[in-house]
């Protein structure tokens, strides 16, 4: 049992390339969440899923596509990488209402 | 729009102090709170969830209390360890679909 696993742990981008972040659960949880934390700050939603098929927006999603086609598996996307998306991204997930666990990140740099 | 708020942002206190940490959220309609402990370059752990409809909750030497009319939520820690040095997080979620508001972070360092 592995638990939320991200990849890559980290990356750097140039301005305008695109990449997906990978995020995969193993625990069957139906909710899945991405955030972004600035440093010296807390983490900020940027999409959300309440199950296969469903996604919504969080409180950042200027800049991100998600997708989810099965349970496990939650990506996000970013098209045109910009300075301002340079940042550290969390992948959780959850069931019921249960707490919500977290993968230990991708650190995303675009210079 | 909710905002929460963790003071202080930075804390370094001896072993074996007992210390509290404070959360407020402007936003009293709030369904649950959660308190995460969040180490150097790893994702975060939840420690506590307090339901809207509790007064607090404890876990070992940890016992977060929620006073939700006046929008603050502590978090006491006893007799403090150096293993205890993490970020501590608050978070706030205004239904079930457990959307979290986080506040900055209180940075904790406990000295041998």
């Amino acid at each position: 049992n592995a638990g939320v696993t991200q990849t890559p742990k980290f990356r750097i981008l140039k301005i305008g390339q695109s990449m997906t972040l990978q995020c995969t659960q193993d625990m069957n949880h139906n909710y899945m969440y991405w955030y972004r934390q600035d440093p010296g700050m807390g983490l900020k939603l940027i999409y959300y899923s309440v199950g296969a098929g469903i996604t919504d927006k969080g409180e950042v999603p200027n800049g991100y596509n998600v997708s989810r086609s099965t349970t496990e598996d939650f990506p996000l996307r970013l098209e045109l990488a910009a300075p301002s998306q340079t940042s550290v991204y969390f992948c959780a997930s959850r069931l019921g209402n249960q707490p919500q666990h977290f993968g230990d990140g991708t650190r995303l740099s675009i210079l | 729009k909710q905002e929460v708020t963790q003071i202080p942002a930075a804390l370094s206190v001896p072993e074996g102090e007992n210390l509290v940490l404070n959360c407020s959220f402007t936003d009293s309609a709030i369904y649950n709170l959660q308190w995460f402990r969040q180490d150097p370059g790893k994702g975060l752990t939840s420690l506590l969830l307090i339901q809207s409809s509790q007064r607090e909750q404890t876990s070992g030497r940890l016992n977060a209390s929620l006073d939700k009319s006046s929008g603050r939520s502590t978090l006491y820690i006893a007799a403090s360890q150096p293993g205890d040095s993490a970020t501590y997080l608050c978070a706030v979620s205004r239904n079930a679909g457990n959307m979290l508001t986080f506040g900055g972070g209180t940075r904790l360092m406990v000295k041998p």
